[in-house]
């Protein structure tokens, strides 16, 4: 059984390009959670995605949008790219309802850096 | 909103020897605590996880961490190390009211042989 996978592993953009990256989550979860984590911090919540809605969102600008299917992947799209921009970016799949109580299990990432 | 604090940047530990990590966390209400574990190239891995009950708990890979909540604490522990234990360790904090963790800046442990 596959985890959680993510496209690209790596990625360079320049400033003011946009990235999108992708995102399958653990066979039987329905929810799907990313994060950024810049360098020598810890991941910081951007936005959570169930039933192809956006349910929660970080304190991240409107730069950062989000997408799921209908079979729960999801893609995180970064416009108008910044140097800050540059990070880890992970992925978390779970059931709704059960993220604390099921195991949350997290992605490689997809390592950004912008130009 | 909660958050977590991670006082210790870096640590280093002979293999064999006991470790204790820090972390503290702000919140208003009993919180969710996690611990998590980073390799290299890898993606977070859950340790071990407090939602109520016994104030002490267990983990995968030896580990084991306490609640204490008049300090707003929950240090993990292992009693002895194996080099295999090189990582970036993440304190995190959930609340009962939303699905997103709050996670500490990390602590990288480094054993030495």
């Amino acid at each position: 059984d596959a985890g959680v996978t993510q496209s690209p592993t790596h990625l360079i953009k320049t400033r003011g390009q946009q990235v999108t990256l992708r995102c399958s989550p653990k066979s039987g979860h329905d929810t799907v959670s990313w994060y950024q984590q810049a360098l020598g911090q810890g991941p910081q919540f951007i936005f959570q995605y169930y039933e192809e809605e956006e349910r929660q969102r970080g304190n991240f600008p409107d730069r950062f949008s989000g997408h799921q299917f209908p079979n729960y992947s999801s893609e995180l799209n970064v416009n108008a790219l910044l140097l800050g921009d540059s990070a880890l970016y992970l992925c978390a799949s779970s059931l709704w309802g059960q993220v604390y109580q099921e195991t949350q299990y997290f992605g490689p990432g997809t390592r950004l850096l912008v130009l | 909103a909660q958050s977590v604090t991670q006082p210790d940047i870096h640590i280093t530990v002979s293999e064999g020897a006991s470790l204790e990590l820090r972390c503290n966390y702000s919140y208003g209400a009993t919180p969710y605590l996690f611990w998590y574990v980073q390799s290299p190239g890898q993606g977070l891995q859950l340790l071990l996880k407090y939602f109520s009950g016994d104030t002490l708990v267990q983990g995968i890979k030896g580990f084991e961490a306490e609640f204490k909540r008049s300090q707003s604490s929950f240090n993990l522990r292992k009693p002895s190390v194996h080099w295999s234990d090189a990582a970036e360790y993440f304190c995190a904090v959930g609340a009962r009211s939303d699905y997103k963790l709050s996670f500490g800046a990390g602590t990288t442990v480094t054993v030495r042989a």
